[in-house]
């Protein structure tokens, strides 16, 4: 029932790109993505609705495809404070602002 | 944005024994969740706490284990009873205004010894 994220870690070097994947066995109205660094709180990034509105980070960018139930994060040039825990957050039925977390992916950026 | 205090940050407790962790929001909050992430895992939801109204469990999640009180729309409290060593984990209270953007606390780290 949790979303699975892929990969499950990923280093990167500063200025390259990456993307993570989010994928769920069930119909999504929405997802969110967050980012979670080492003893601190989830931070909000970015949602994207059923139905193609989305809003969230200037600099990173995100896909819903709906009937795959599926979502990625796009994480481009990457700086040294993108480095931290990613997770995305679904919602199944709208109105209920209940989200199911996935699996998270590890992300550490090197100088 | 939400400020959300959550209290205590940290606590070392003896099996057996009861903890109640409070979460106290800067504004009024129709919805308010309860999280448990056990070290380097992802975030499981508890329940839901919802003002005027029993919280509502998810799957593997108990009122006798983990009763939750709601008495006001800025406020709520998960107690974590008869803890043993399994109930180890961070704690994390969860607020959403309507926006479907979650704002967390900064989580209670329990350790039951």
């Amino acid at each position: 029932q949790q979303p699975v994220q892929s990969p499950q870690a990923v280093i990167l070097r500063e200025g390259e790109d990456a993307v993570i994947n989010c994928s769920s066995s069930k119909a999504l109205y929405s997802v969110h993505w967050y980012r979670q660094k080492h003893g601190e709180a989830p931070v909000f990034l970015m949602i994207l609705l059923k139905g193609g509105e989305q809003k969230g980070h200037d600099k990173i960018s995100a896909s819903f495809n709906e009937k795959k139930q599926q979502s990625s994060l796009y994480l481009t040039a990457s700086q040294l404070s993108y480095s931290g825990t990613y997770f995305c957050g679904t919602e199944t039925t709208s109105g209920t602002y209940k989200y199911i977390f996935g699996t998270g992916t590890r992300l550490k950026v090197l100088a | 944005s939400a400020v959300i205090s959550q209290k205590p940050s940290r606590d070392i407790c003896q099996r057996g024994t009861s903890l109640t962790i409070q979460c106290q929001v800067d504004s009024q909050v129709t919805m308010m969740f309860w999280y448990r992430q056990q070290p380097g895992q992802s975030l499981t939801l508890i329940a839901t706490a919802n003002q005027g109204s029993e919280a509502t469990y998810e799957s593997g999640f108990v009122i006798d284990k983990f009763p939750i009180s709601r008495p006001n729309l800025t406020f709520s409290t998960l107690t974590v009873s008869n803890m043993s060593p399994e109930d180890s984990s961070i704690y994390l209270c969860s607020v959403d205004r309507g926006a479907r953007e979650a704002f967390f606390g900064q989580g209670t780290r329990l350790t039951v010894v």
